[in-house]
């Protein structure tokens, strides 16, 4: 099936320091979503991207949609103890439902 | 309360136990799903459902069961648990499927359900 590799695996960063991660599909996608999950939640939607090239915000939060259309990057500028959680990328597979990567495990020493 | 919601949230059983896992949303959304998340795999598709009494399978179906014969309900049920289904259980729904809309394909998580079984 659809594959999305989402790295890195876990980063431990210092407060203030800004984070980067990325997700790469096997195929072409059309649409690119970042989810964020906190500890005992369920995830919840950070940033959607339609279109390749697109580059969006979200306060410290920005992702960009790859000119590939198989990759998706978000960055996450001045850490705070709160972004600690799980980012997932998402996006359509087969039948347009949404695969997920593995997950990147963010934590943030104070 | 408005949103979705799963039930219960912690969950302990026996092998070869039936366990049930409700989800109810009040949004009327035409779309439910249910994922299992495992560490090292993500969110990975068990069933989901595009409205009452239509439901399909996803990437991880074997053991599991899903009816829907009303829009807010998706209960996804063990008919018999085993080790390897201890796992975190997430409910979500979505309005709209269609590529060509925008919002197309975000979904509205439930809390989890965690369950355990010995």
């Amino acid at each position: 099936g659809q594959q999305l590799n989402q790295s890195p695996q876990s980063m431990f960063i210092q407060e203030g320091e800004d984070v980067s991660m990325n997700c790469t599909s096997s195929s072409i996608f059309n649409t690119w979503l970042w989810y964020k999950q906190e500890p005992g939640e369920g995830p919840v939607l950070l940033i959607a991207l339609y279109k390749a090239g697109e580059l969006t915000s979200n306060g410290r939060l920005t992702a960009q949609f790859g000119i590939t259309r198989k990759d998706s990057f978000l960055n996450i500028s001045a850490s705070i103890p709160s972004d600690v959680g799980i980012y997932f990328c998402a996006g359509p597979g087969y039948g347009n439902k949404l695969v997920f990567g593995a997950g990147t495990i963010l934590r943030v020493k104070s | 309360d408005a949103g979705i919601t799963q039930s219960p949230r912690y969950k302990i059983t026996e092998t070869g136990r039936q366990v049930t896992l409700m989800c109810h949303q009040t949004w009327s959304h035409s779309y439910m799903f249910w994922y299992r998340q495992d560490l090292g795999h993500g969110l990975r598709l068990i069933y989901y459902s595009a409205a009452a009494d239509i439901t399909d399978k996803g990437e991880v179906p074997d053991g599991y069961v899903v009816s829907r014969s009303k829009t807010e309900n998706f209960p996804l049920t063990l008919e018999s648990a085993t080790r390897s289904q201890t796992s975190v259980y997430f409910c979500a729904s979505s309005e709209s499927m269609d590529r060509g809309k925008g919002g197309a394909n975000v979904l509205t998580f439930g809390a989890g359900s965690r369950l355990t079984v010995l």
